[in-house]
């Protein structure tokens, strides 16, 4: 699995408690990406990094904000979660350039209730 | 509307048939392209990939073809095995520069069912 370690696997969290997911890779590469994967709709880009503390939004970023303090680690905050963030959610990561390929995590599947 | 998409939500083969998942895409930008595989509870695994100035790319019984005049991407799976069963779907890069995979866009996949 590319060396990429998603934590919790598992969550069930209450509206409007704050939730935050951890994504740990060993391969040291620069980009890391977080997904989120729902029924009809695929994979869909939430946020990304770049580089540490570099970061920008991807297509579903609004009720999400990461950080990256370190280059092996990649986090995803929920501040207020919502029923409409229930979802399976993907990290990956990739080595950067115009063709290159995204490796993915487990994945940690959030329900919020 | 999703820029990449699949024609079959499932397709259902024999065990031993070839396999093919079709793959449509609308940007004449796009010029990278990935299939993954993702087995029930795991995450996509990469599969293989195809720059635009390239028809076909073979790997271990997967091949794929792109066919740029109908902007349409096929993966074929030979000899198909109990173990190729899960849903597959492709992506496109369609930003214009260099940079990460953030430019990435994924279909919704197909689901393939290998029959005994």
């Amino acid at each position: 699995d590319a060396g990429i370690t998603q934590s919790p696997r598992h969550k069930v969290t209450e509206t409007g408690t704050p939730v935050t997911l951890r994504c740990h890779q060993t391969e040291n590469h620069r980009y890391m990406y977080w997904y989120r994967q729902d029924p009809g709709h695929g994979l869909r880009l939430i946020h990304y990094s770049y580089g540490v503390k570099d970061t920008d939004k991807g297509e579903v970023s609004d009720g999400y904000s990461v950080s990256r303090s370190k280059t092996e680690d990649f986090l995803l905050t929920l501040e207020s979660a919502t029923s409409s963030q229930t979802s399976v959610y993907f990290c990956a990561i990739s080595g950067g350039g115009r063709y290159t390929e995204a490796f993915f995590g487990q994945g940690t599947r959030l329900t919020v209730v | 509307g999703e820029s990449v998409g699949l024609h079959l939500p499932t397709l259902s083969v024999q065990e031993g048939d070839n396999s093919i998942i079709n793959c449509a895409y609308s940007n004449s930008a796009s010029d990278y392209f990935i299939w993954y595989k993702q087995e029930s509870g795991k995450g996509p695994q990469f599969i293989i990939d195809i720059r635009s100035n390239m028809d076909k790319r073979q790997g271990q019984r997967v091949t794929v073809l792109l066919n740029k005049t109908v902007k349409h991407l096929s993966l074929q799976i030979a000899a198909t095995q109990p173990g190729d069963s899960a849903v597959y779907f492709c992506a496109e890069n369609m930003r214009g520069s260099g940079g990460g995979a953030d430019g990435l866009t994924f279909g919704k996949g197909t689901h393939l069912i290998i029959q005994p």
